[in-house]
């Protein structure tokens, strides 16, 4: 299994500013992706990193607001710009080989608080 | 578009008893199904996987069956401890563009001691 860590762990920040996750693999892997979890809600996927391209966004997240970038197969960043009390959440990250036949692991997760 | 709902929302039961948690999902199209727990303030860990193919899968104590063509998933877990107390989450995928899971609200699950 991979083993996943992100940074920060959690931060405070203050409405109109901007703040960058990490997300860093043990190992190579194929896909990687990037979740919400807001308060009381299950996650819901914000975009698939691809490595060397573009992300991919699902419905209701755009570029703009949550730029994404996957320089190699082991390390992808998450920014949430212009933030504002909405952007509140546990992101997380998750990776996986062949999505759709072998498991998909998470890491701990970034808490974050918009003031 | 994949929609799931799982039931109870919330379980609170002595330790010992075996319980049953429910998943049901819209789209019956799946590829596999991952039960995973989720405690307080940390990421997720994944429990089971089970593939399209499959009818169950079991780990330890835990059983997860799947009925594809119902949409339904069951989790079970047996003679269970405080240490299960947790948010248990069940995610089918579908395949589609993007590749990632659907999830469900999950069950809040206190295991009284």
């Amino acid at each position: 299994s991979a083993v996943i860590s992100q940074k920060p762990s959690r931060d405070i920040c203050q409405r109109g500013t901007s703040l960058t996750i990490q997300c860093q693999v043990d190992s190579q892997v194929t896909m990687m992706f990037w979740y919400r979890q807001q308060p009381g809600q299950s996650l819901t996927l914000i975009a698939t990193a691809n490595q060397g391209s573009e992300a991919t966004y699902e419905s209701g997240f755009v570029i703009d607001k949550f730029p994404i970038s996957r320089p190699n197969l082991t390390f992808s960043t998450l920014t949430v710009s212009n933030m504002s009390p909405e952007d509140s959440s546990i992101y997380l990250c998750s990776v996986g080989d062949r999505v759709g036949r072998e498991t998909q692991y998470f890491g701990p997760g970034t808490r974050l608080l918009v003031l | 578009k994949q929609e799931v709902t799982q039931i109870p929302a919330a379980l609170s039961v002595p330790e010992g008893e075996n319980l049953v948690l429910n998943c049901s999902f819209t789209d019956s199209a799946i590829y596999n199904l991952q039960w995973f727990r989720q405690d307080p303030g940390k990421g997720l860990t994944s429990l089971l996987l089970i593939q399209s193919s499959q009818r169950e899968q079991t780990s330890g104590r835990l059983n997860a069956s799947l009925d594809k063509s119902s949409g339904r998933s069951t989790l079970y877990i047996a003679a269970s401890q405080p240490g299960d107390s947790a948010t248990y989450l069940c995610a089918p995928y579908s395949g589609g563009g993007a590749d990632g899971l659907t999830f469900g609200k999950g069950t809040h699950l206190i295991i009284q001691p």
